[in-house]
């Protein structure tokens, strides 16, 4: 069975600095997919980046960019030039079975002005 | 266009009650998804639906749950004789199409509190 580890329960940021959440994973698959999910204080789930175990080159979407090391089994989000508004909850999750999401514990970011 | 949303946002029951949660999903998606969220933890898997049938529904924690999509759309989670830790917040999602490909777009959640 999968299992996604967030070792990171808080971490907090001043505006501006880069920030780097970690995420190990495991999985017996050959072929799987990694994404990044961030929760507001509104509780909804927003995608944010999605790494296929296949692809050659770290994913990027904007300011958020996944450090993807396979065989370390970690894919951490890292996100550049942080601001007050990436203050939520950070989900690192796996597809399992191709349909299903396994998320971690979460890691709650808060950006210091 | 519309997400997904989710009713009611809230919702208080006593402990033995019966309570039925409402998820509809982005139009013409036809995998939809329901999660459990505990508090302080991340979203558990309980049921996926592909089309009007249940392809997958490994993590419903017992026979208290059940769910449906009689149409293909709307589709509605059922629990009977809610129990105290059945409390959280449940969250649906769908997809145009099931697989990794395929972004599942998530709602609102409905908080449910059993007292």
């Amino acid at each position: 069975a999968q299992k996604i580890t967030q070792t990171q329960p808080g971490m907090f940021v001043q505006e501006k600095e880069a920030v780097t959440l970690d995420c190990t994973y495991d999985t017996s698959d050959q072929s799987y997919g990694l994404f990044w999910y961030k929760q507001p204080s509104s509780g909804e789930m927003i995608f944010l980046i999605y790494q296929g175990s296949y692809d050659e080159q770290n994913a990027t979407e904007g300011r958020y960019s996944l450090n993807f090391q396979k065989a370390r089994k970690s894919a951490n989000l890292v996100i550049s030039a942080s601001q007050l508004g990436d203050s939520a909850m950070y989900f690192c999750a796996m597809l399992q079975g191709a349909q299903k999401l396994v998320f971690g514990q979460g890691t709650r970011l808060t950006i210091n002005p | 266009g519309a997400g997904v949303s989710q009713t009611p946002s809230n919702k208080v029951t006593e402990k033995g009650k019966y309570v039925e949660l409402r998820c509809d999903p982005i139009s013409g998606h036809t995998a939809l998804y329901w999660y459990r969220q505990s508090l302080g933890q991340g979203p558990e898997f309980l049921i996926y639906f592909q089309g009007t049938g249940a392809a997958d529904d490994s993590g419903l924690p017992n026979d208290r749950f059940f769910a449906v999509r009689p149409e293909g759309s709307v589709s509605t989670l059922k629990i009977q004789r809610t129990e105290r830790g059945d409390s959280a917040v449940y969250l649906c999602a769908s997809s145009l199409r099931q697989g990794a490909l395929y972004e599942q777009y998530f709602g609102p959640g409905t908080r449910l509190t059993v007292t």
